[in-house]
């Protein structure tokens, strides 16, 4: 059975810090990776990583995926209380549309 | 450009009665997609639909639950018969392509169950 899984499940730093979220995936025929915040509303949209080792970058924010070893990093620099949120990584499999998340890394930054 | 939009926010229904709830895609937008949120659970993918077609409802109960895009409106996924445990988060989302193409959220549908 496919399955994404997310650590640490919840993560407690203060502003300026640094740090990663993980995300292993073991997923059928996998295609693609992708990064969302999610606030009190809608998930968010940060990163899709098809390629491995390939770094993405959006201010912040960065991402990268290792296919061989399954998995990707979430790294966030100079951490703001802005930046508290659930973080969800979902793994998509080859020829559906389907994504298969994990449950998430409760990020709360203090002042 | 309007993003996903979801009604309503937030919906009360009784054991036994009908919940409707309705997606808007972003412009453009012809694919979409149903995913659930029980509470302390993530997201779990129910169904894949295209204008008047679903492509997969493999994660979709088998009983009481129904989904449709039709040709002109928005997307409405149906409970018949609510019960406790269907009390959760549905979310939709939208993507401009086909599925290779990046899934955008709407904001949800908070359904409760009494």
């Amino acid at each position: 059975e496919d399955k994404v899984v997310q650590s640490p499940l919840s993560l407690v730093v203060h502003e300026g810090d640094t740090v990663t979220l993980n995300c292993s995936y073991e997923v059928t025929n996998f295609r693609s990776l992708l990064w969302y915040k999610q606030e009190k509303k809608a998930p968010t949209f940060l990163f899709m990583l098809t390629s491995s080792g390939i770094e993405k970058k959006s201010g912040r924010l960065s991402s990268i995926l290792d296919k061989k070893e399954l998995f990707s990093i979430l790294n966030i620099t100079a951490t703001q209380t802005g930046d508290s949120a659930i973080y969800l990584c979902a793994g998509i499999p080859s020829n559906t549309g389907k994504l298969i998340f994990g449950q998430g890394t409760t990020l709360q930054v203090k002042p | 450009n309007a993003g996903v939009m979801q009604n309503p926010r937030h919906l009360v229904r009784r054991r036994g009665q009908e919940a409707r709830l309705r997606c808007s895609p972003m412009k453009g937008h012809s694919h979409v997609y149903w995913y659930r949120q029980l509470p302390e659970e993530g997201l779990k993918f129910m169904v894949y639909l295209q204008k008047e077609n679903i492509i997969d409802e493999s994660g979709m109960p088998k009983e009481r639950f129904s989904a449709e895009f039709p040709k002109e409106g928005p997307s409405i996924l149906r409970i018949q018969q609510v019960v406790r445990g269907d009390s959760a988060a549905y979310f939709c989302a939208s993507s401009l392509g086909s599925y290779t193409d990046t899934q955008y959220f709407g904001p949800g549908t908070r359904l409760t169950v009494l």
